[in-house]
C-alpha cells in the first residue's frame, strides 16, 4: 500500500513571496491532516479535512495560509505572502475513519529567507 | 486546555542502556499511539494501544496503557543507535473538542 506523497521536500524563497504545497493521502482515507512542524517540537494542526469539508481550521492564519481539497483526494497547502517565521516542515497525514492512527508523509521543508 | 506532557523531553544514553518514556495527561483517551520521527521524515507510527493496563511488545519496544487511559510509558530495552529520533505519543480524548493531541516529545539521542 502505498504511503502519504507530499512534495516538494524541500522549497525556499524569500519572505513576502507564495508558495505551495501538495500532499496525496493513502487510498480510501477520508481525513486529511495539514500541521506544522517547528524543529523539536511535536506537529501543530493547521487544518483537518473530512472528504472534501473542513472541519477544523481554527489554528490556520487564515489571512496568509489557505488550504483545499476539491475532490476529496489531493490536497494542497498556499502560503501568500510568507514570512520568516513560516520557516517549519510542513506534514500531511491521512487517517481511515473510525481509526485513532494517523500516516503522515516525509513532510515538506520550508525555509524563508 | 487537554495536553500530554511528555517526559523526560531530551535523552541522550549510551548504546546498550534502558530507558523509558511517559506520555501524561489529566484527561482519557480513547486511545494512544505512539509514532518515531527521525530527522528530515515524517512520524511514523509505531503503536495504538486501546485498552486500560494495556501491554504491547514491538522488539526492544514496550509500550503500556494506564488501568485510567491517562497515561503511557515507552520502555526501550539495549537501546541502539538507530532508536534515536523523537518520540511522539498522541491520541483523541474522550470529552471536551475531540481534537487528536500531541505530546511535548522526547528526543532520544543513543551514542555508540
Amino acid at each position: 500500500e502505498a504511503g502519504v506523497a507530499q512534495s516538494p521536500r524541500y522549497k525556499i524563497i524569500e519572505k513576502r513571496q507564495s508558495v505551495a504545497f501538495w500532499c496525496n493521502p493513502i487510498s480510501g482515507h477520508a481525513t486529511l491532516y495539514w500541521y506544522q512542524q517547528i524543529l523539536g517540537q511535536g506537529p501543530k494542526l493547521l487544518i483537518q479535512f473530512q472528504n472534501n469539508g473542513v472541519v477544523d481550521d481554527s489554528q490556520l492564519p487564515k489571512d496568509r495560509f489557505s488550504a483545499e481539497r476539491l475532490k476529496g483526494v489531493d490536497s494542497t497547502l498556499k502560503i501568500q505572502p510568507a514570512k520568516l517565521e513560516d520557516s517549519a516542515v510542513y506534514l500531511c497525514a491521512s487517517r481511515l475513519t473510525g481509526r485513532g492512527e494517523q500516516y503522515f508523509g516525509p513532510g515538506t521543508r520550508l525555509t524563508v529567507t | 486546555t487537554q495536553l500530554l506532557e511528555q517526559s523526560p523531553q531530551f535523552l541522550s544514553i549510551q548504546e546498550g542502556e534502558n530507558l523509558t518514556v511517559y506520555c501524561n495527561s489529566s484527561s482519557v483517551f480513547s486511545s494512544l499511539q505512539w509514532y518515531r520521527q527521525e530527522p528530515g521524515e515524517g512520524p511514523v507510527l509505531l503503536v495504538t494501544v486501546v485498552t486500560g493496563g494495556e501491554v504491547k511488545k514491538l522488539k526492544r519496544l514496550t509500550f503500556q496503557f494506564g488501568d485510567a487511559r491517562k497515561d503511557s510509558s515507552l520502555h526501550i530495552t539495549a537501546a541502539q543507535p538507530g532508536d534515536t529520533g523523537l518520540y511522539l505519543c498522541a491520541g483523541f480524548p474522550t470529552s471536551g473538542t475531540y481534537k487528536y493531541i500531541f505530546g511535548t516529545g522526547t528526543r532520544l539521542k543513543v551514542l555508540a
